[in-house]
């Protein structure tokens, strides 16, 4: 198996730019989930996904953040306009039904400037 | 929410001595899970500690939950260099992790 997939794995951008994240999660997985971790706040959920529904996006920081999943193979973070602030690494992860295990991804090490 | 505090925040040892790495919190966890990330990696699933006073052994790696399970521990006999790496302890409800801050080991040659 492949594993959870991110691309790109190193984004730079300008503030005010468009930034989209992409995610392959491990075949057979029905649950996903984004992460941001930075080093004054470590490892948060930002949003989870189940059965390509976003079940809980409570952790989404604010409205220039969103996430889709049109299938079960693949899910975007989308930061719109983008800001320095939210330069950190995103993670995805994915789990299946029957086990409690996350899976993450390498990560996308997003830099804003 | 439920904060984990981890401590220390970082630890620099030498190879061959053994090492504990802390998670706290004042709430009470149903589980806690040990992930430790490599550098330009995801973190990775070490154990799940499930019940209060639980012992776990991972060749050596030795993990505990408190008798009130607000709190867990790491111990590492006999620290190799491939230990190295950032332990998060990470609880809360099965789909809504939090993660504690972790402890950046690093196990010198």
């Amino acid at each position: 198996d492949a594993g959870v997939i991110q691309s790109p794995r190193h984004e730079v951008t300008e503030m005010g730019q468009e930034v989209t994240l992409r995610c392959k999660p491990i075949s057979g997985h029905n649950s996903l989930f984004w992460y941001r971790q930075t080093m004054m706040r470590g490892l948060e959920l930002l949003i989870y996904f189940n059965n390509n529904v976003p079940i809980d996006d409570s952790g989404m920081p604010e409205d220039r953040f969103s996430a889709k999943m049109p299938n079960a193979s693949f899910s975007t973070l989308k930061i719109q306009p983008s800001e320095p602030r939210d330069s950190a690494v995103y993670f995805c992860a994915s789990e299946g039904t029957d086990s409690y295990e996350q899976y993450f991804g390498p990560g996308t090490r997003l830099t804003v400037t | 929410t439920q904060l984990l505090e981890q401590s220390p925040q970082f630890l620099s040892i030498q190879e061959g001595e053994n090492l504990t790495v802390y998670c706290n919190s004042s709430s009470v966890f149903s589980s806690l899970q040990w992930y430790r990330q490599e550098p330009g990696e995801g973190p990775v699933l070490l154990v799940t500690v499930v019940t209060g006073g639980e012992v776990k052994k991972l060749k050596r790696l030795t993990f505990q939950f408190g008798d009130a399970r607000k709190d867990s521990s790491l111990h590492i006999t006999a620290a190799q260099p491939g230990d190295t790496g950032l332990y998060l302890c990470a609880g809360g409800p099965r789909y809504k992790l939090t993660f504690g801050k972790g402890t950046l080991l690093t196990v010198n040659p």
